[in-house]
């Protein structure tokens, strides 16, 4: 199994402004995942964060906006950028299934409220 | 193109009251049907994971089902405690490691 601490827990922040968000597993993991959670919404799938190279982002999703580092195997930031309402959101950090787990695993999430 | 669709988007049952939360998914290559629970301002909590057709498993009073097109989750005289929003979610060939997720049922459970 993996555990996964993410931080901060929540944020209100200014528009205009960045957050970023930090991601840590309690094992070294080859991938790891962030997604989105807007109000109402399901989860949808951000990028994925490559150690040792950039990020790779899904459809919808720019690196100008959303810079992903992964400096090693049980670590890495999100980083919501110009911040506006429309990017209040739960940001969540996740470990894919694998192998070794039948689960995907998740952080707990980051609560963001843009105003 | 993989796609999630769950049913009903909301459900209200009485304690006791035994029902069933659709998931109705296309995906090529299935790898695996996932069974989330959320609570209000939580991550996502694992529930069950299904490979194949025919799989069945039971945890409580939570019982998923699998077959090539859907899962069930059916909720067995439910307390007010299992009211949370429960999300279904997919690992296709082609997306390894990815989960395309549901929009999610949320279901409240009255005493």
């Amino acid at each position: 199994s993996a555990v996964i601490s993410q931080k901060p827990s929540r944020d209100i922040c200014q528009r205009g402004t960045s957050l970023t968000i930090q991601c840590q597993v309690d094992s070294q993991v080859t991938m790891m995942f962030w997604y989105r959670q807007q109000p109402g919404q399901s989860l949808t799938l951000i990028a994925t964060a490559n150690q040792g190279s950039e990020a790779t982002y899904e459809s919808g999703f720019v690196i100008d906006k959303f810079p992903i580092s992964r400096p090693n195997l049980t670590f890495s930031t999100l980083t919501v950028s110009n911040m506006s309402p429309e990017d209040s959101s739960i940001y969540l950090c996740s470990v894919p299934p694998s192998n070794m787990n039948t689960e995907a695993f998740f952080g707990q999430g980051t609560r963001l409220t843009v105003v | 193109e993989d796609q999630v669709t769950q049913s009903p988007e909301a459900l209200r049952l009485q304690e006791g009251e035994s029902s069933s939360l659709n998931c109705s998914y296309t995906v090529s290559g299935l790898r695996g049907l996932f069974w989330y629970r959320q609570d209000p301002g939580k991550g996502p909590e694992f529930l069950f994971t299904l490979y194949s057709a025919g799989e069945e498993k039971e945890k409580e009073r939570l019982k998923a089902t699998l077959t090539k097109k859907e899962s069930f989750l059916h909720i067995t005289a439910p307390k007010p405690e299992d009211s949370a929003t429960y999300l279904c979610a997919v690992e296709g060939s082609s997306n390894t490691g990815k989960l395309i997720f549901g929009q999610g049922t949320t279901l409240q459970v009255k005493p």
